[in-house]
């Protein structure tokens, strides 16, 4: 069984669309998280969500908004895809008290 | 705030020869580091941690990093590079309390030459 699971793996759409892309951990962990990285490979910290405490970057656009239906799930829906939001997304989880974060697979998104 | 700092975007090494990845770290308190790796098109996979017990810490696939509070660094080694190696390699820093996201390196490309 797949940890940290997300879905499509890969995502091409147009300009001004909306999109989701969905995560799921069967972990059994409280915290969630969303990263980017960019085309640089550079790593960065999008939001993460603590047993339905939502702690948001303030770098990250009002148009990204994490949603999470419960402690397993944690989805990320953009509004109006800039050609900018083209990168990898992953999702990790991780138990309180730290221990590093799983990773998922990555969602690659291409807007074009 | 807490950062790394991972010399070198791109390390070449020859089969069977010693990798060396540096990263150094910056925190206000004693961190926890890790160590994660990413293949191509493939998410990130936990390497090792240092999470204040043991100051070397051993992990997957023959890797270890020594933690050193003097020179505030968290260098990764191994002995002798496989070309399975050939991959990005991240280092990351958190603070040991609650669940603050890792803050991660710019990341090492490293390559192993037959």
């Amino acid at each position: 069984d797949t940890a940290v699971s997300q879905t499509p793996k890969y995502l091409v759409t147009q300009m001004g669309n909306d999109k989701s892309i969905k995560c799921e951990q069967n972990l059994g962990h409280d915290t969630m998280y969303w990263y980017k990285q960019d085309s640089k490979k550079f790593l960065k910290i999008m939001f993460s969500y603590n047993n339905k405490e939502l702690i948001i970057n303030e770098t990250v656009p009002n148009r990204f908004s994490p949603k999470s239906p419960d402690k397993a799930h944690l989805n990320l829906h953009i509004n109006s895809l800039e050609l900018g939001d083209s990168a990898v997304y992953f999702c990790a989880s991780s138990r309180i008290g730290g221990g590093g974060p799983f990773f998922g697979q990555g969602t690659r998104l291409t807007v074009v | 705030a807490q950062s790394v700092t991972q010399l070198g975007s791109h390390v070449s090494v020859s089969e069977g020869a010693l990798v060396l990845l540096r990263c150094n770290y910056s925190s206000s308190v004693p961190p926890y580091l890790f160590w994660y790796v990413q293949y191509p098109n493939q998410g990130l996979q936990l390497l090792l941690k240092y999470t204040s017990a043991a100051t070397l810490v051993k992990g997957i696939n023959g890797f270890e990093a020594e933690f050193k509070k003097s020179e505030t660094s968290f260098h990764l080694t191994k002995p002798s590079a496989h070309m399975s190696d050939a991959a990005e390699y991240f280092c990351a820093v958190t603070p040991p309390s609650g669940n603050t996201p890792l803050v991660f390196g710019k990341g090492t490309r490293l390559s192993v030459i037959a």
